[in-house]
Parts: C-alpha cells; sequence; structure tokens
C-alpha cells in the first residue's frame, strides 16, 4: 500500500526556519517527480513546489520562492522541504504528494496525498 | 500564471440530484486538468486527470469533460458521501495551480 508521512511541522515565529520530511513506502519512490502542496485555514490548495523524479530540477511558487528549498534522497524514499525567514502567510497544513505518472516533472496530476503536517508562524 | 476560476463557489442540491461543476482557465491548459474532491479534516483525493480519465477506484457517477480553456465535472446522482469541496488543478505549464473550489452542500 501507498503511503506518504509528513512529519516536521509546529509552531515557529515569524522569521524562524523549519524542515518538513515525507516518508515514502509501498512505491518506487525514486521513480517519481514530487510536491508539496499547502492549505491556509478554511482555505483552498496552493501549490508550493516540484522536485523532478531525479532530483535535479526543482520548481517553486512565486510566493516562496528564494525562501524555500525542496530537495529528496532516493537512498531513503524521502521528501524534505527546507522553511526559512517564514512569514504568517506561511501558516498551513503541508501536504506531500506523488504525481501519477513515473520519470519527468510533472506538476501534476497528484495520484496519492500525506495526511499532512500543520505550521503555525505566529510570536 | 495561468488562473482556474471555479464556478459555482457553492452548490445546494439533494441526494440523487445531479451536480454540474465548471471551472475555466484564463488561457488554454489544452487537456492538462484534474478535479479532486476533498472533505472535512482530509487530505484530498484524485477524481479525474487529463480532463476526462476517472483515477482508480472512482465511480463512475463521477465524469468529466472539456478542454483548452472551458471543463465540467459532473457527479450524475449525489451520494451522501458525495457532499464536499472540489478542486480543479492545470499542469500545463509552471506554476501548476488550483481553482478556488466548489462546495457541494446538501440543500
Amino acid at each position: 500500500e501507498m503511503q506518504l508521512l509528513e512529519s516536521g511541522g509546529g509552531l515557529v515565529q515569524p522569521g524562524g526556519s523549519l524542515r518538513l520530511s515525507c516518508a515514502a513506502s509501498g512505491f518506487t519512490f525514486g521513480s517519481y517527480a514530487m510536491t508539496w502542496v499547502r492549505q491556509a485555514p478554511g482555505k483552498g490548495l496552493e501549490w508550493v513546489s516540484t522536485i523532478r523524479y531525479t532530483g535535479e530540477r526543482t520548481y517553486y511558487a512565486d510566493s516562496v520562492k528564494g525562501r524555500f528549498t525542496i530537495s529528496r534522497d532516493n537512498s531513503k524514499d524521502t521528501l524534505y522541504l527546507q522553511m526559512d525567514s517564514l512569514r504568517a502567510e506561511d501558516t498551513a497544513m503541508y501536504y506531500c504528494t506523488k504525481v501519477l505518472r513515473p520519470n519527468g516533472d510533472y506538476a501534476g496530476p497528484f495520484d496519492y496525498w500525506g495526511q499532512g503536517t500543520l505550521v503555525t508562524v505566529s510570536s | 500564471e495561468i488562473v482556474l476560476t471555479q464556478s459555482p463557489a457553492t452548490l445546494s442540491l439533494s441526494p440523487g440530484e445531479r451536480a454540474t461543476l465548471s471551472c475555466r482557465a484564463s488561457q488554454s491548459v489544452t487537456s492538462y486538468l484534474a478535479w479532486y474532491q476533498q472533505k472535512p479534516g482530509q487530505a484530498p483525493r484524485l477524481l479525474i486527470y487529463d480532463a476526462s480519465n476517472r483515477a482508480t477506484g472512482i465511480p463512475a457517477r463521477f465524469s468529466g469533460s472539456g478542454s483548452g480553456t472551458d471543463f465540467t465535472l459532473t457527479i450524475s446522482s449525489l451520494e451522501p458521501e458525495d457532499f464536499a469541496v472540489y478542486y480543479c488543478q492545470h499542469r500545463s505549464n509552471w506554476p501548476a495551480t488550483f481553482g478556488g473550489g466548489t462546495t457541494v452542500e446538501i440543500k
């Protein structure tokens, strides 16, 4: 059974940093592009960042570019999101997602989602 | 950036009725459009991809159509478990974006 398990969320002060992790199992992690999607409380979904299956190409939303870094360790079947210079508007549930098709750097569709990890940026 | 506009924002219907949800793109996304369902406290679930393909395990009452800039998600006969929020999303170029969502609520 495919599974994505996020961790690393929590309460952080504005300007602080957090590192999210997503442990994958049940599929060949190194064959799929992976994406972080976030959802602010009571709001809609926002695409944050995607990393190619090999890890050498990354894409970011303008709202996080220069502050967030996506990475992956295919030997550990784990996806990461390093979040620096956090702002109140980064407060959200962060979901780790897998794309449907292997290889490439597709921006969707996302066929598996983790349960999310909550990031709260507040003083 | 391609903007996806979903309408209506809220759809009030009764079980057994037909639901028609719209997603309009600010420029062509060809057929690279997906639909997701989200229930309270849960992660979204993929329903439809590439405009008209049902994802694994999705009931036949869900169907998608459209191409270019205008897309529709149809639920042929609403079941109690279908009352939820629905989002469209494109993968035509970067950045990928989501629509604002349509809430299907019980009338």
